[in-house]
């Protein structure tokens, strides 16, 4: 049972334009989203978060978006470059069984390549 | 800062060897974590500490045994491990434990077991 799924595996943009990855999820009770940027044999890096509180969080670059009557995230980039180019997971957390606790639960990530 | 270090990088091991993972923070986080992460999978959760405690076990098998000596450190005892067993294992902590917390991932410990 997938909770959170990203469907593009992969996504490919030109320098310079808007990259927009997708998340959606099934667990209602899900209340604090995040993304994550990994590079091969790297451990992921926190790139922006949004509660549920909130439709939309901005970071510099980074702009999360949040749907919730739609269950649905997107992560938007602009203006793309190519060091931007690795995985990308969503991943959400909230509670469970009455207990706050800190599981994140990932997506399946995915591939951004931004081409020069 | 936002540093979580994990040691060693690589470790190769066979099925009847004895290691130890490490990793440390020093951001004063009271929450730390386990990760397994296969290749061209999402990470996956092992287990919790909260406050230097075993809060969560995802009903992980007991040749993986975590400790947290203290509130910066955390290892995992490994001990006869199957091949099956190597993946990238990933260390994380958080300010606080619970859902609305960000969580800063250390670079990994990349386990081999032959």
């Amino acid at each position: 049972d997938q909770q959170v799924k990203q469907n593009s595996p992969s996504l490919s943009v030109q320098e310079g334009r808007i990259s927009i990855l997708n998340c959606d999820y099934t667990n209602s009770m899900f209340d604090y989203f995040l993304w994550y940027k990994k590079y091969p044999a790297e451990g992921p890096t926190f790139l922006i978060s949004i509660s549920s509180i909130k439709d939309k969080n901005e970071d510099g670059r980074f702009t999360v978006f949040l749907n919730k009557s739609a269950k649905h995230l997107s992560l938007h980039i602009v203006p793309s470059q190519p060091g931007d180019s690795a995985v990308y997971f969503c991943a959400a957390s909230g509670v469970a069984g009455g207990t706050s606790y800190g599981k994140l639960t990932f997506g399946q990530g995915t591939i951004l390549t931004v081409h020069p | 800062d936002t540093e979580v270090t994990q040691t060693p990088k690589h470790l190769v091991m066979g099925m009847t060897n004895k290691k130890s993972l490490k990793c440390e923070q020093h951001m004063g986080h009271r929450a730390m974590y386990w990760y397994k992460q296969k290749a061209k999978k999402p990470p996956e959760l092992m287990f919790v500490y909260s406050y230097e405690k075993l809060s969560i076990n995802e009903s992980v098998p007991s040749r993986f045994s975590p400790e947290c000596p203290n509130s910066s450190l955390l290892n995992l005892h490994l001990h006869a491990l199957q091949p099956e067993d190597s993946a990238l294992y990933l260390c994380a902590s958080s300010q606080d434990p619970g859902a609305q917390e960000t969580q800063y991932f250390g670079p990994g410990t990349r386990l081999l077991v032959l």
